[in-house]
């Protein structure tokens, strides 16, 4: 079956340091790809997301680009801030309407 | 505004006892499923709706039953529960038109505690 496989956590960085979370994929098909962001005591928000083969998807300064030969939709972001700290889950979706997410990846990000 | 409201968003209950978690979104979107979230496990799928009369299983949906009687509503439904599915549930909805991949909009969560 789909499955998404996120880089383990927790992950701590400091403000305005870069930031990469590794997500790779296995599906059938083309799924279209998706990063949710879960803050504290919240449900999940879309970060971004991106349909096809080398598409970037961006939003608030995050970006991920859907890498088809690695399997891949790694989420980065130039300078992180203490707002970003969070839950950040990768997730797929396939066009029969089923959706496979990550394990979810915390960060923490020290002023 | 637009939202996906789920009720309640606590609840404690007792081995058996049938309960029903509701799901409401005012959105008009076709596509409503069901998660559950557990430490280390993620968030996996229980059952998903694509339009009203139709549903699916997800990747875990023993011990659960859903209805889609209307586009806005997709209760959950534990006619037994049991400690094990003890979770936080989140409800999801999307738009679901000309296979366009859109994301969800989630719920608040209800936090399910089962004794």
């Amino acid at each position: 079956g789909d499955s998404v496989t996120q880089m383990e956590g927790p992950v701590t960085l400091s403000e305005e340091a870069f930031l990469t979370i590794n997500c790779t994929y296995t599906a059938t098909g083309y799924p279209s790809l998706f990063w949710y962001v879960q803050y504290p005591g919240e449900g999940l928000q879309l970060l971004l997301k991106a349909t096809k083969a080398d598409d970037k998807g961006s939003n608030k300064g995050f970006e991920a680009t859907y890498r088809k030969e690695t399997t891949s939709f790694h989420l980065e972001k130039g300078s992180v801030q203490v707002s970003d700290s969070a839950v950040y889950f990768c997730a797929l979706k396939t066009n029969a309407g089923k959706s496979t997410f990550g394990d979810g990846t915390t960060l923490t990000v020290k002023p | 505004e637009a939202q996906v409201t789920q009720n309640p968003r606590y609840l404690i209950t007792v081995t058996g006892k049938k309960l029903t978690v509701t799901c409401s979104q005012n959105m008009n979107h076709e596509y409503m499923s069901w998660y559950r979230q557990d430490p280390g496990l993620g968030l996996r799928q229980i059952y998903y709706s694509m339009n009203v009369e139709v549903t699916d299983k997800g990747d875990v949906p023993e011990g659960y039953k859903v209805s889609r009687k209307e586009k806005r509503n997709f209760p959950l439904i534990l006619e037994s529960p049991s400690p094990n599915q003890t979770s936080l549930y989140f409800c999801a909805s999307s738009p679901y038109r000309d296979r366009e991949p859109y994301g969800y909009t989630f719920g608040s969560g209800t936090r399910l505690t089962v004794v």
